[in-house]
């Protein structure tokens, strides 16, 4: 089992507050990357980072930010919810692959935060 | 138009059934598929990942097939067990960049009964 840890699991919240979804892995990682799923729906890339320091903007429009200090910390920041928020928030990693790339490392995910703006 | 289709949408099978999920792509250039199970809850876990040289790759009861020709991949589960209800994503990475962009199904919803 993957050592990759999101908290809170659920957070419920009022419109305007700022939140910051945590993510570490323990695994040593150098990729790090931000999910965002909705029933019935293809996980969208929100954020993502080659390493300390790197990070990248996804496929997916966003209002939030992320940083990336430490390898196996990977915060995801909202500075003000709203109700088009409300969603399950992936966090994933994986190491790097053969010649550096990624391509074949398989993804470990977390096991999500559900966050629901009121 | 998604770039990943899963068929069926969701599927019902008996305890000790066989099943066979379906994944058709146009990612295009092709690096690898894999396909991941999602419990209700939890985060996806990674099943198979298939280069384009692989047609096949087993991993217990799950067998997975590739056809790189026609695109297509699928996912068999022999004997079916309680525990296999879950979602399950087809992913198929490009080689578009160091990443590897990822192009996600939207999954198939399998529901073993007893």
């Amino acid at each position: 089992e993957a050592d990759i840890y999101q908290t809170p699991r659920y957070l419920v919240i009022g419109t305007g507050k700022k939140i910051t979804l945590e993510c570490s892995q323990t695994m040593g990682h150098d990729k790090m990357y931000w999910y965002q799923q909705d029933p019935g729906m293809e996980l969208h890339l929100i954020h993502y980072s080659y390493g300390v320091n790197s990070t990248e903007k996804g496929d997916l429009s966003s209002e939030s930010t992320v940083s990336r200090i430490r390898t196996e910390h990977f915060p995801l920041t909202l500075e003000s919810a709203r109700p088009s928020h409300t969603s399950q928030y992936l966090c994933a990693s994986s190491e790097n692959g053969k010649g550096g790339m990624a391509y074949n490392s398989p993804l470990h995910f977390g096991n999500g935060t559900r966050l629901t703006v009121t | 138009k998604n770039q990943v289709e899963q068929s069926p949408q969701s599927l019902i099978i008996l305890e000790g059934k066989n099943c066979t999920l379906q994944c058709n792509y146009t990612v295009s250039p092709f690096s690898n598929l894999r396909w991941y199970k999602q419990d209700t809850g939890r985060g996806p876990v990674s099943l198979t990942i298939m280069t384009f040289s692989e047609n096949t790759k087993s991993n217990g009861r799950y067998t997975a097939t590739l056809d790189a020709d026609t695109k297509q991949s699928s996912l068999h589960i022999t004997a079916s067990q309680l525990s296999d209800s879950a979602s399950y994503i087809c992913v198929v990475s490009d080689r578009g960049s160091t990443l590897g962009r990822l192009y996600f199904g939207r999954g198939t919803q399998l529901t073993v009964w007893p």
